[in-house]
């Protein structure tokens, strides 16, 4: 059971330049999510989807943009990339529920941009 | 969003309990408490959630204060695996796709 895959592990961009953090689940979820961890501090919720074409923004939108066009693959978008953005990158995806159900979280994308 | 208050760092001895608090003064009626911990170089995996009883796993207890404004996370035997930073979040029932608000946690050193 793979769970949560998240590619590529590491990268290292140049400022400008553009890539896709890709995500995927085999867990049927309904719920995905894309949180950025800067050194030393917590996740913040970047943007999250309820379903198939659906996503809304969280916490620190600005830089990215994802779709959801399948309930497996909820792919984050990096254009114009910028030094601001040199962190850990986590996907993660959950069951509705009511607020009782586990998220599973993938193994994280580490990116530098310079 | 209801927020949660975490000791920065904690220490234990290893194979001793290990007793992690939290306080969630504002927490809602329908609010879950979760828990969560991040192993160095790894993404957050769950550990335990309840509502207002306490909770038992095979990782952990969770104990909730009768008013819910705190509650512990008990680890009964600490190894040096369990070294990692403890997230304690409120994950609220309906609206917001059910989404974790990470604080800071509280990072748990093991010592042998």
């Amino acid at each position: 059971n793979a769970g949560v895959t998240q590619t590529p592990k590491f990268r290292i961009l140049k400022i400008g330049q553009s890539m896709t953090l890709q995500c995927t689940q085999d867990m049927n979820h309904n719920y995905m999510y894309w949180y950025r961890q800067d050194p030393g501090m917590g996740l913040k919720l970047i943007y999250y989807s309820v379903g198939a074409g659906i996503t809304d923004k969280g916490e620190v939108p600005n830089g990215y943009n994802v779709s959801r066009s399948t309930t497996e693959d909820f792919p984050l978008r990096l254009e114009l990339a910028a030094p601001s953005q040199t962190s850990v990158y986590f996907c993660a995806s959950s069951y509705p529920g009511q607020g009782n159900t586990e998220a599973f979280f993938g193994q994280g994308t580490r990116l530098t941009v310079v | 969003d209801a927020k949660t208050t975490q000791p920065n760092s904690m220490e234990s001895n290893e194979e001793e309990p290990v007793h992690l608090p939290c306080n969630h003064s504002t927490i809602s009626g329908t609010d879950y408490i979760h828990w969560y911990r991040q192993l160095p170089s790894q993404g957050p995996e769950y550990v335990i959630h309840g509502l207002t009883s306490n909770v038992n796993n095979r990782m952990a207890s969770l104990a909730i204060a009768e008013d819910r404004k705190s509650s512990t996370l008990i680890l009964h035997r600490a190894t040096l695996r369990d070294a990692a930073v403890y997230y304690c979040i409120l994950r609220r029932s309906s609206g917001s796709a059910r989404q974790l608000t990470f604080g800071s946690g509280t990072q748990l050193t093991v010592l042998p």
